[in-house]
């Protein structure tokens, strides 16, 4: 069974705050992302990250950055919380080849109001 | 820039029948192709992972095929059990993308008992 984490599951806050969400994996994995998911539709990679240090836009343009100053935590940022963030945000780890799968944490439900 | 299709988008089916779904791929050079089923609220779990050498992989009453010069895949499952209503997420690991995802909408299946 994957190890990695996500906090917090769900978050009700008003336009203009700041937010983190939390993701942390105790699987040495050098490999970690986060995707968004609109209800009902695809998977977007929106950051990614191959180590320490290093950290890389997705596919889908995001307002929000990420850092990695650990190997198990990559929390992600939003510094002022819009309407059009409301989503869920899914993290994930893989070891360092392309061979490996994906492991997903349980995500965090997000609605700005 | 590669697409995936999934179809159906949804599938209702009575238990104990057995049922495919079907992915589809526009770009075959590709590293793997994963089958991946999430719950509602929830996290992805990984289910099946087909590397580009392969053909199909087995898992319990899961089976997956890879026709990749055709970009196209299945999900087979036998003697469906309302336990499998979900949804199921195909996704890719192209060549010029390093290991990262590219994920199709998904079929949502409903297994009635």
């Amino acid at each position: 069974e994957a190890d990695i984490y996500q906090t917090p599951r769900y978050l009700v806050i008003g336009t203009g705050k700041k937010i983190t969400l939390e993701c942390s994996q105790t699987m040495g994995h050098d490999k970690m992302y986060w995707y968004q998911q609109d209800p009902g539709m695809e998977l977007h990679l929106i950051h990614y990250s191959y180590g320490v240090n290093s950290t890389e836009k997705g596919d889908l343009s995001s307002e929000s950055t990420v850092s990695r100053i650990r190997t198990e935590h990559f929390p992600l940022t939003l510094e002022s919380a819009r309407p059009s963030h409301t989503s869920q945000y899914l993290c994930a780890s893989s070891e360092g080849t392309h061979q490996e799968t994906q492991y997903f944490g349980p995500g965090t439900r997000l609605l700005v109001l | 820039k590669q697409e995936v299709t999934q179809i159906p988008a949804a599938l209702s089916v009575p238990e104990g029948e057995n049922l495919v779904l079907n992915c589809s791929f526009t770009d075959s050079a590709i590293y793997n192709l994963q089958w991946f089923r999430q719950d509602p609220g929830k996290g992805l779990t990984s289910l099946l992972l087909i590397q580009s050498s392969q053909r199909e992989q087995t898992s319990g009453r899961l089976n997956a095929s890879l026709d990749k010069s055709s970009g196209r895949s299945t999900l087979y499952i036998a003697a469906s059990q309302p336990g499998d209503s979900a949804t199921y997420l195909c996704a890719v690991c192209g060549e010029t993308s390093g290991s990262r995802l590219t994920f199709g909408e998904g079929t949502q299946l409903t297994v009635n008992p």
